[in-house]
């Protein structure tokens, strides 16, 4: 079955970029679907972060579009996050998630990594 | 973007009883709407997508309603496992966005 597996630092410093990547198990990134991240801050909710499409279609988190990019490696079968000038606010537990269209109806985010949390702090 | 009001925040209950949780679209969202369950320490797991229809393995006593801006989740019967977190997503526009979360305790 299809897994996703997070990896990648989980302390970086102030100012500093995340790099997180998510490689993928059970299916070819290159056949189809959505990719995305999702970041959960200790204690709080969901934020939906960006998603990219197997060709490298990317979309963004209007709020976090400036400091976001999305890429996609179909050679490796992962596709990566990285986020610039982190301050302590993205401090969170960084998901990475399958957008499905298979669903009559609509899309939604079907698998899910475990989650890797990530500190932001000197 | 398209803001997405869950109610109530927190919710006590017991096994056995029948819950209801809201969701509110800040615009029309047809019947584009998503609904997880996250346990403490685990990645959220679809439960009802298209506003209304069951993933597949989830139990029937969830069930989701609604349409356009207005969305319920229900619970026709608590069981133990169900005490968890429950989020909303709406998947009309590219910029994906949940709900803040209603986390159901037991009373």
């Amino acid at each position: 079955q299809v897994q996703l597996q997070e990896s990648g630092p989980g302390l970086v410093k102030p100012s500093e970029t995340l790099s997180l990547t998510c490689a993928v198990s059970g299916y070819s990134i290159s056949s189809g679907y959505y990719w995305g991240w999702i970041r959960q801050p200790p204690g709080k909710g969901l934020e939906w972060i960006g998603s990219i499409y197997h060709s490298g279609s990317t979309y963004y988190n209007p709020s976090l579009k400036s400091r976001v990019t999305i890429s996609v490696d179909t050679s490796k079968n992962q596709f990566s996050l990285k986020l610039s000038s982190v301050t302590a606010a993205d401090t969170a537990v960084y998901y990475c998630a399958r957008y499905s269209g298979d669903y009559p109806g609509g899309y939604a985010f079907d698998i899910w990594g475990q989650g890797t949390m990530v500190t932001v702090s000197s | 973007d398209i803001q997405m009001t869950q109610s109530p925040s927190s919710l006590s209950a017991s096994v056995g009883d029948r819950v209801t949780i809201t969701c509110r679209a800040s615009q029309s969202i047809s019947s584009y709407l998503n609904w997880y369950q996250q346990k403490p320490g685990k990645a959220p797991k679809l439960l009802i997508y298209a506003a209304s229809s069951l993933q597949s393995g989830v139990p029937s006593r969830f069930s989701g309603s609604g349409s356009g801006t207005d969305f319920t989740l229900t619970i026709s019967s608590l069981q133990p496992e169900d005490f968890a977190t429950y989020y909303c997503q709406q998947s009309y526009s590219t910029e994906y966005s949940f709900g803040q979360g209603t986390k159901l305790e037991i009373k």
